[in-house]
């Protein structure tokens, strides 16, 4: 079946440092990759997504590229902000699957001043 | 893109007691689901919303607890029937669109129940 490892936090970081959350899939098809992104007390927002191998998804300074050769889709930003501070998702689509989702542990992301 | 609006979206409910959680989308999209979100955990999806016929529900999820309706394209229901503190969670209502190529599913805010 589908699933998604997501790496595990909290992560904590400063402002304007560089940000990586792993994000690796198993999946039987082609499947297209999110990020969502969860804000303290909202409810889950689309970041980015990427459709096939090689697509890049962005959104708001943050990055994600699609690798099939090593079934990932790595979150990047260059230089997060206190704003930031969230939990992400990584999730897959699989078509094989009714296109519903499957969604990674979640990454609790703190941002310091 | 999908807007998707929910309601109540946020409820304290007594134990034993039902709730009927409502999802509309402002525009016709080809499938909806319904996903809980236990606290401090990542979502899992309940179930299906299948337009004019009954919903598929994944393992571990029951019609007789988590009856769900969906009368049209664009409008669904999802009631939590008998609840007990540990169905405090928040439900998600999300729907697909797109096509096979660029499918994106969206969500709602989401509806935070607490059950005493």
């Amino acid at each position: 079946g589908n699933s998604v490892t997501q790496m595990e936090g909290p992560v904590t970081l400063s402002e304007e440092a560089f940000l990586t959350i792993n994000c690796t899939y198993t999946a039987t098809g082609y499947p297209s990759l999110f990020w969502y992104v969860q804000y303290p007390g909202e409810g889950l927002q689309l970041l980015l997504k990427a459709t096939k191998a090689d697509d890049k998804g962005s959104n708001k300074g943050f990055e994600a590229t699609y690798r099939k050769e090593t079934t990932s889709f790595h979150l990047e930003k260059g230089s997060v902000q206190v704003s930031d501070s969230a939990v992400y998702f990584c999730a897959l689509s699989d078509r094989g699957s009714a296109r519903q989702l499957t969604f990674g542990s979640g990454t609790q992301l703190t941002v310091l001043p | 893109s999908a807007v998707i609006s929910q309601k109540p979206s946020r409820d304290i409910c007594q134990r034993g007691t039902s709730l009927t959680i409502q999802c509309q989308v402002d525009s016709q999209v080809t499938m909806m689901f319904w996903y809980r979100q236990q606290p401090g955990q990542s979502l899992t999806l309940i179930a299906t919303a299948n337009q004019g016929s009954e919903a598929t529900y994944e393992s571990g999820f029951v019609i007789d607890k988590f009856p769900i309706s969906r009368p049209n394209l664009t409008f669904s229901t999802l009631t939590v029937s008998n609840m007990s503190p540990e169905d405090s969670s928040i439900y998600l209502c999300s729907a697909l669109t797109g096509t096979n190529s660029g499918n994106t599913i969206y969500f709602g805010e989401g509806s935070w129940l607490t059950v005493v």
